[in-house]
Formats: C-alpha cells, sequence, structure tokens
C-alpha cells in the first residue's frame, strides 16, 4: 500500500497570500488529521477530518482551514499568511474510527517558508 | 487541559547502552491514550506505541520496552542495547476520548543520539 503523500513538499509565499496544501491518505483510510511543526511551538494539532466533516479542531484561529473530499483527500488552506505560519505541515490518517485516538500514520511534511 | 512533559530535551549513549526516555502527562479526563512516536532525520513521523488509560500493563516490543504508571502520570520509555538506528527524535503524546476533543498533544520531543 502506498503511504500518506503530501504535496507540495515545499513552498515558499509572502506575508499576505494564501497557501493550500494537499493531502492523500492511504488507501481505506477514512479520518485525516493535520498538525502544525515549529521550533518554537512544536508540534501542534490542527485539525481532523472524518467522512468529509470536521470532527476535532485544535487551538488555531480561523486562517487555518481545510476539507475533505468523498475520496478522503483532504486540503488545508491557510489564508493571509504571517511569518509566523512557516512551518513543517503534517498529514496524517488513520482507519476509520479512530482518528487522533488511535494509531496515526505520517506524510513526509510540506515544508512552507514565508517570507 | 491536556499536557505532556518530556524534560530530557537531548540525550547521548554510547551504542549498546540501555537509554530511558521519560514522559508525564496531566489530563483531567479518566479515559485517554498514551502514543509514542519517533522522527527519524527523514523527517516523517512513525508510531510506536498506544496504551489506553486503563491499560497500565508494560509492554516489549524487541529491544524497546513501556512503562506506564497512573499513579505517577508517567509513560517512560527503554530502549535496550541501543543501536545507531535508534538515534532520532521521540514524541510522547496523549489523546483524550471525549467526542470532539480527541486531539493529540505532543510533548516537546527527545532528541536521542546513539553514538558508535
Amino acid at each position: 500500500k502506498a503511504g500518506v503523500t503530501q504535496t507540495p513538499r515545499y513552498l515558499i509565499k509572502t506575508r499576505g497570500q494564501q497557501v493550500t496544501l494537499s493531502c492523500s491518505p492511504i488507501s481505506g483510510h477514512r479520518s485525516v488529521s493535520w498538525y502544525q511543526q515549529t521550533p518554537g511551538q512544536g508540534l501542534q494539532f490542527l485539525f481532523e477530518y472524518f467522512s468529509e466533516t470536521q470532527r476535532n479542531k485544535g487551538n488555531f484561529p480561523g486562517r487555518f482551514s481545510g476539507r475533505q473530499f468523498s475520496n478522503s483527500r483532504s486540503e488545508m488552506n491557510v489564508s493571509t499568511l504571517e511569518l509566523g505560519d512557516s512551518a513543517l505541515y503534517l498529514c496524517a490518517s488513520s482507519p476509520e474510527g479512530s482518528g487522533p485516538t488511535g494509531e496515526q500514520f505520517f506524510g513526509p511534511g510540506t515544508r512552507l517558508t514565508v517570507l | 487541559a491536556q499536557k505532556v512533559t518530556q524534560a530530557q530535551t537531548e540525550i547521548s549513549v554510547v551504542e549498546k547502552e540501555d537509554v530511558t526516555l521519560d514522559c508525564v502527562y496531566e489530563t483531567r479526563d479518566t479515559t485517554y491514550y498514551l502514543f509514542w512516536y519517533k522522527q527519524p532525520p527523514s523527517g516523517e513521523l512513525v508510531f510506536l506505541i498506544r496504551r489506553n488509560s486503563f491499560d497500565e500493563q508494560n509492554e516489549i516490543s524487541g529491544r524497546y520496552s513501556w512503562n506506564f504508571q497512573k499513579s505517577t502520570s508517567s509513560f517512560n520509555f527503554t530502549i535496550t542495547a541501543s543501536q545507531v538506528v535508534d538515534s532520532a527524535v521521540y514524541f510522547c503524546a496523549l489523546s483524550e476520548a471525549r467526542r470532539g476533543n480527541e486531539k493529540l498533544t505532543f510533548g516537546t520531543g527527545t532528541r536521542l543520539t546513539i553514538i558508535p
């Protein structure tokens, strides 16, 4: 089985722009979670989608949003980028039902740099 | 609010030594899950173990073992006979089980370096 894939792997944007990141989960996995990893704040949970619905949400401002499609692929969007949004964004998928309470399979991440 | 503390920021040991990574957690829930993940230099987080709050049995998997003690809110991880391939950042994490609050909270990680 192919693992979790994330595109693009690297991205450079400027302040004020918006960005969309994509995640394809492992085939058959219906839960997709997103995390932000920075040197200062560490690994932080953004949100989780299951069957096209946001099921759990972390403590991030509304500039961070996401969605999930019927094929379980997920996108996350960050609007009005700030310098502090520079981070590694990780996507994780898990088998039906478990989400963040179960074993998650992580992708390689998208490295976003905001200039 | 839930919290995970990994007080050891960096550890270096010589190959074949045993090493224990500490993890202390805080939660008000009675039902929760504890995890360990490994992040090698390649960057992808790799799941190692999941333990629910009602199962305090210690677990051993090859050279890895985990000690869960609710009385001290700790979930420590021991690597026996360490190898260079064990060099990575290790994260302890906690997830509460209440619907809508199932978010994974990570510790700050412990960078483990195994010296050949």
